[in-house]
């Protein structure tokens, strides 16, 4: 059965700190998507990572892939409110559980 | 440029009852996915459509149907509505060729009452 998980599902944090979201999948695919979802909204692309070893960053968000692993990270640097959404993952048409951040001031 | 469309945004049923949603890709764009994003089961994926095919599919029952038409819109159609149908329906486009990034629209809030 094709999974896809995350870890932590909840995540609360202080401003300024560091902290990073696990993506693990189980399909041998090559290239993991982020995306961002703010509540009662859509999804927003983040990221598109297409091969291993694929670094990606956007102000404060850093995404990797690892096929090797099966493990795709998105690091955040310095947490401040704007931040505060769900991030999920995508494996080719399955999403993982997502991540509720919540940035505290 | 147009973003992908989908209508209508909110609509309420009662059980028993059909619904067709419609979704509008991105100009350009191929492939059409469907979504259902609900508290307790997340986002799971329906179906898949490109050249007006299904290529891909969920793990959804057959009340759930799709399709695409020639110009890439596509619909989805959820028949004898249940109470646990509701839930926010999610269309994504894809150029294919391109990355594979899904292009998502606002959705469609359905409530079955």
């Amino acid at each position: 059965e094709l999974k896809v998980e995350q870890n932590p599902l909840f995540l609360s944090m202080q401003e300024g700190k560091n902290y990073t979201i696990y993506c693990n999948y189980s399909t041998t695919s090559d290239r993991l998507y982020w995306y961002r979802q703010d509540p009662g909204k859509s999804l927003e692309s983040l990221f598109v990572l297409l091969s291993n070893g694929a670094v990606k960053q956007e102000g404060r968000l850093m995404a990797s892939l690892d096929t090797k692993a099966r493990l795709s990270t998105l690091h955040i640097t310095a947490a401040v409110h704007d931040l505060s959404a769900t991030y999920f993952c995508l494996d080719q048409f399955y999403f993982g559980t997502g991540t509720s951040l919540t940035v505290i001031p | 440029k147009a973003g992908v469309t989908q209508t209508p945004r909110y609509l309420i049923k009662t059980r028993g009852q059909q619904v067709t949603l419609s979704c509008s890709p991105i100009s350009g764009h191929r492939s059409v996915s469907w979504y259902q994003q609900t508290p307790g089961q997340g986002l799971q994926f329906l179906f898949e459509y490109f050249s007006e095919t299904q290529r891909n599919k969920g793990n959804f029952p057959g009340r759930f149907s799709g399709r695409q038409f020639s110009n890439s819109r596509s619909e989805m159609n959820v028949s004898t509505l249940e109470l646990g149908d509701s839930a926010l329906y999610l269309c994504a486009s894809r150029r294919q060729g391109n990355t594979g990034e899904l292009f998502f629209g606002e959705g469609s809030r359905l409530t079955v009452l």
